[in-house]
């Protein structure tokens, strides 16, 4: 399966800071990685469809101008979090995938985002 | 729309006793595909097992166990004589119509005490 590296996995910034999260598929050429934003004891929430090469696919309620993600390769995805206030404080993971569905997903090992 | 029902927050258990996660799907896709995740504290997941919606077929690995059902829409999960590393919030989850896009439960923490 693939091996995906995020990084970083912990930061902690004050208020007003931009801050960002890069996911490198280390193995695997992705054309899409998936980005999920976990709060504590809470399941994971996808945020975001990062598509190499053209625009991502944001969810419903999620503000693209808040977070900007860039799959500028077919193996790193970048996810900034612009103007970070303490609200934006969580766990990101993303993740890839190596088929339509039926293949399971390859999660990074997260960044833990502090907002002071 | 898709769904998948995780209706056990928590669990504890005493070590070696046997324990089950339930996992249930709704799903109007005819394939699809079923996965369990684990994450233990340190925050990542950990792929465990998939399933196709033709394969009814119950699987082990080790202490672990699989048992889908199409009949109930149920994928449930069975860890034998736990243990206190099998401790960890598991996920159940679907992704069907052959698209990426995965559909995850709630999750169960499961706590294993010594």
């Amino acid at each position: 399966g693939a091996v995906v590296s995020q990084h970083p996995s912990r930061v902690i910034c004050k208020s007003g800071t931009s801050v960002k999260i890069e996911c490198r598929s280390l193995d695997f050429q992705a054309t899409t990685m998936f980005w999920y934003r976990q709060f504590p004891k809470k399941s994971l929430m996808l945020m975001a469809t990062s598509n190499e090469g053209s625009k991502a696919t944001y969810e419903q309620g999620v503000e693209k101008d808040k977070f900007l993600i860039n799959h500028a390769s077919l193996t790193l995805s970048t996810l900034t979090v612009t103007s970070a206030h303490p609200e934006d404080s969580s766990f990101y993971i993303c993740s890839v995938s190596g088929g339509r569905g039926d293949q399971p997903q390859h999660f990074g090992d997260g960044t833990r985002l502090s907002i002071l | 729309a898709q769904k998948v029902t995780q209706a056990q927050t928590e669990i504890s258990v005493v070590e070696k006793e046997d324990v089950t996660l339930d996992c249930v799907y709704e799903t109007r896709d005819t394939t699809y595909y079923l996965f369990w995740y684990k994450q233990p504290p340190s925050g990542e997941l950990v792929f465990l097992i998939r399933r196709n919606s033709f394969d009814e077929q119950n699987e082990i690995s080790g202490r672990y166990s699989w048992n889908f059902q199409k009949s109930t829409s149920s994928f449930n999960f069975t860890i034998t004589a736990s243990q206190v590393v099998d401790s960890a919030v598991y996920f159940c989850a679907l992704t069907s119509g052959g698209y990426q896009k995965v559909t995850f439960g709630t999750g169960t923490k499961l706590q294993v005490i010594p």
